[in-house]
């Protein structure tokens, strides 16, 4: 089954506590992407990468870090976790094309 | 840089058809209009995709004016399991951004 998987699907941390959120698809998908997503600010795009080692700042990188080493994978690193990080994550994937995201189910993570 | 622009809220009752508009002025030539739906706590699911005119799938229908400036999301017969949130994203490789989105409530 095409499908994008996060990991883990809930964390409740603490401030300056460094943690890595997962993503891997399984559809050879050259694009990638990291979003949060709050409460009446919709969906803003934190880091992207358009193939491996390639990655680019999308709207919201401050305080975030991520690695493309290997195709299917593009974990989203935060070095010292603040409050203003609680939020709810997604990682999608597309091919070169971008014609169809696919989302995984999402992170919600709390910092304390 | 494309920016898009969505109502907040739309309600609507079972059984009608609902259109959601989105405006786009800046658009670039390049850049395709796409639109996705979410549900609560899942990950935004693709509806429909389209460059210019008209564009129907088994879900919705998305029709887009020649200037390319807006477009509009239709949903026919809506349920109430079509409650949910709708983005339209526009934007090409490195200018992949969402808007706030529509909350659409179906009512009985």
């Amino acid at each position: 089954e095409a499908q994008v998987t996060q990991n883990p699907r809930y964390l409740i941390t603490v401030t300056g506590k460094k943690l890595t959120v997962t993503c891997s698809q399984n559809m050879n998908h050259e694009y990638m992407s990291w979003y949060r997503q709050d409460p009446g600010l919709g969906l803003r795009q934190i880091y992207y990468s358009m193939n491996v080692e390639v990655t680019d700042k999308g709207d919201v990188p401050e305080g975030y870090k991520v690695s493309r080493k290997e195709k299917r994978n593009f974990p989203l690193i935060l070095e010292s976790p603040s409050p203003n990080q609680t939020s709810l994550y997604f990682c999608a994937s597309s091919r070169t094309d971008l014609r169809e995201l696919f989302f995984g189910e999402g992170s919600r993570l709390t910092v304390l | 840089l494309a920016k898009t622009t969505q109502p907040i809220s739309m309600d609507s009752y079972e059984g009608q058809e609902v259109n959601i508009t989105c405006s786009h002025n800046n658009i670039a030539t390049n850049d395709y209009i796409t639109w996705y739906q979410q549900f609560p706590s899942q990950g935004p699911r693709f509806i429909i995709q389209g460059y210019k005119t008209k564009v129907t799938n088994e879900v919705a229908s998305l029709f887009i004016p020649a200037d390319r400036k807006s477009s509009t999301l239709s949903l026919p017969r809506v349920s109430l399991s079509d409650t949910a949130v709708y983005y339209c994203l526009v934007g090409d490789r490195n200018d992949m951004r969402f808007g706030a989105g529509t909350r659409l409530t179906v009512k009985p």
